[in-house]
């Protein structure tokens, strides 16, 4: 299994200002991924976060507006820059393990608020 | 591409009354299957999932059957109460590839279950 911890859990963020949340694991892992839900919606990928290398983004999502790193196997941290109300949404880090890649653990979720 | 498709909602419910929520794929190849739950103000959590056709994932009372022949991997329980009361999202992972570890979601299905 992998237990995951987001930081902020929560946080309130003034227009134009940017927020990093960040990702720990408790153990080694190959594949990881952030997800936004924005209020009342489903559950969108953002990108895969790659060790040693630029993130994947997802169509509709870019790189100057969601730079991700990913220093090694166990964290990574997700930037939500110059955040507008728009930007208020749950993010979501995610792992997966096992051979076929479906074994998917979720964190908590990092609740932003955008005024 | 991916796509998970879900009943219509919200479905609200009496205690002890019995529950489906549908949920047909688009998918290549031969996806992981999963059904998650979000109850009110917390974070994604995993209620089981199948990984190959006619596997039936089950937790908790709540069962679902991978059936390939219709791509449908519908939520079922017998006996609903009051803290089944959440959203419930179905989910697949592709199979292998570029795939690997992601999850497309389908729109979530919001349940009440009234005393």
């Amino acid at each position: 299994s992998a237990v995951i911890s987001q930081k902020p859990s929560r946080d309130i963020c003034q227009r134009g200002t940017s927020l990093t949340i960040q990702c720990q694991v408790d153990s080694q892992v190959t594949m990881m991924f952030w997800y936004r839900q924005q209020p009342g919606q489903s559950l969108t990928l953002i990108a895969t976060a790659n060790q040693g290398s630029e993130a994947t983004y997802e169509s509709g999502f870019v790189i100057d507006k969601f730079p991700i790193s990913r220093p090694n196997l166990t964290f990574s941290t997700l930037t939500v820059s110059n955040m507008s109300p728009e930007d208020s949404s749950i993010y979501l880090c995610s792992v997966s393990t096992g051979p076929s890649g479906n074994t998917i653990y979720f964190g908590e979720g990092s609740w932003l608020t955008v005024v | 591409g991916d796509s998970v498709t879900q009943m219509e909602g919200p479905v609200t419910l009496s205690e002890e009354a019995f529950l489906t929520i549908n949920c047909t794929y688009t998918a290549t190849g031969y996806p992981s299957l999963f059904w998650y739950v979000q109850y009110p103000g917390e974070g994604l959590q995993l209620l089981l999932k199948a990984t190959k056709a006619d596997d039936k994932g089950s937790n908790k009372g709540f069962e679902a059957t991978y059936r390939k022949e219709t791509t449908s991997f519908h939520l079922e329980k017998g006996s609903v109460q009051v803290s089944d009361s959440a959203v419930y999202f179905c989910a697949l992972s592709g199979a292998g590839g570029t795939s690997y570890g992601k999850l497309t979601f389908g729109q979530g299905t919001i349940l009440t279950v009234h005393p």
